[in-house]
């Protein structure tokens, strides 16, 4: 399958500083990509969708100006969590996908841990 | 939101033995996919299947959706220890582009 990559795998940072997590299709161009955020033995939920070239589309209840997403190419989007607090602690994963209904591929994750 | 329930939320069965997981989802949809995610780690794509398809096979893995029910399972035959993990069904929505998980199963195979 295609490959999808994700960068740190893991971050600790201060709380209120800036974390920046890039997520890059290697060998395929992403028309799309989503982020999500997992806690603990929790399932996926869904945090925002991006487009190449577009602003991304938010869900409900995640802070766009706290959750920064930009998809500048359609091998690479970014997520920058400002201003960091221990609440923001946890695991986030990155998605991309060429069009609907093809399956999407995952990165391996992001562990972000403020303190 | 979360689209889709799975259940059972927890499943430990004897290796060998057949485990069978289900997810029941609300809206209309264009596709549904199961992904493994091992503890701690990113997710692994198993199988898609279509909105117009009812039963798909891979490998000891057998999907099966039922639209008029809003549900599919996800069967995983002569179970090993390498297959503990969690199982998460995604729904490919109708009306967009998004994919939504649901809850996931848990599943240990016991030696």
């Amino acid at each position: 399958g295609a490959v999808v990559s994700q960068h740190p795998s893991r971050v600790i940072c201060k709380s209120g500083t800036s974390v920046k997590i890039e997520c890059r299709s290697l060998d395929f161009q992403a028309t799309t990509m989503f982020w999500y955020r997992q806690f603990p033995k929790q399932s996926l939920m869904l945090m925002a969708t991006s487009n190449e070239g577009s602003k991304a589309t938010y869900e409900q209840g995640v802070e766009k100006d706290k959750f920064l997403i930009n998809h500048a190419s359609l091998t690479l989007s970014t997520l920058t969590v400002t201003s960091a607090h221990p609440e923001d602690s946890s695991f986030y994963i990155c998605s991309a996908r060429v069009q609907r209904p093809t399956e999407a591929f995952f990165g391996q994750g992001t562990r972000l841990t403020v303190v | 939101s979360q689209q889709g329930e799975e259940d059972p939320q927890a499943l430990s069965i004897q290796e060998g033995e057949n485990a069978t997981m289900n997810c029941s989802y609300k809206t209309s949809i264009n596709n549904l996919q199961w992904y493994r995610q091992n503890s701690g780690r990113g997710l692994v794509h198993l199988i898609l299947i279509r909105s117009n398809e009812r039963e798909k096979h891979s490998g000891r893995l057998r999907v099966t959706l039922d639209t008029s029910k809003k549900s599919s399972s996800l069967l995983i035959t002569a179970s090993r220890a390498a297959d503990t993990a969690s199982y998460f069904c995604a729904t490919g929505l109708n009306r967009d582009d998004k994919i939504i998980f649901g809850k996931g199963t848990r599943l240990h195979i016991l030696p």
